[in-house]
């Protein structure tokens, strides 16, 4: 496609629920990087992939977030029984490569309720 | 661990007028510094940056940034602003490879009065 792609755009899920959050990256991207943005706590980094190496997972907030890329493509973001706190927008952008502008998704709305 | 800050939450500009926004990192090494812009309901788009050189770095949209190793600044600025560029402004630090493990300020809401 033309841009990154996320799905869904929203998703409201109930506490304690799992959810998966899909990226598709622009074609041809080597790196990947997710983001979470919340009022509170602003833009933060989450993980980020970079082609077959291994994830830099530093920015994941705790153990119920992982996050894998499959075929160097498609990314899905993973949150295990739901919290309040995760309700914020996950954005995924990717990058021919590190060097390379970043260019973001629309992002997906997650609401905890 | 690095860190930015934006000191300004908002700033209101007439239109026609010329803007700055600040910008305050911290970090040990040379920095990659960047500046998005994120309107309603879009999605980050990638104003300007710096990785290395000419401290003066020209971006899109008529902006332009500084980077001011002796004040840990990047000030973003342009000469007249439009309506259109009523947004919120992000400034990021880079600490790893280029654009991998961006941290970002807490942002700076842009209105800009007929």
């Amino acid at each position: 496609g033309a841009g990154v792609s996320q799905s869904p755009s929203n998703k409201v899920t109930e506490k304690g629920k799992d959810v998966e959050l899909r990226c598709d990256p622009i074609s041809g991207h080597t790196a990947l990087y997710w983001y979470r943005q919340s009022l509170g706590q602003g833009l933060e980094f989450l993980i980020y992939f970079q082609g077959n190496s291994a994830p830099d997972k530093s920015g994941l907030p705790s153990d119920r977030f992982s996050a894998e890329r499959t075929g160097g493509s498609v990314s899905t973001l993973t949150i295990q029984r739901t919290q309040q706190e995760d309700s914020a927008v996950y954005l995924c952008a990717s990058s021919l490569d590190p060097n390379s502008e970043a260019f973001f998704g629309q992002g997906t709305r997650l609401t905890v309720v | 661990a690095q860190s930015v800050t934006q000191p300004d939450i908002h700033i209101t500009v007439s239109e026609g007028a010329s803007l700055e926004l600040r910008c305050n990192y911290s970090y040990g090494a040379t920095p990659y510094l960047f500046w998005y812009v994120q309107s309603p309901g879009q999605g980050l788009q990638l104003l300007l940056k710096y990785f290395s050189g000419d401290t003066l770095v020209q971006g899109i949209k008529g902006f332009e940034a500084e980077f001011k190793r002796s004040q840990s600044s990047f000030n973003l600025r342009k000469p007249s602003v439009h309506w259109s560029d009523a947004a919120e402004y992000f400034c990021a630090v880079g600490a790893g490879s280029g654009y991998s493990t961006l941290t970002f300020g807490k942002g700076t809401m842009l209105l800009v009065s007929p």
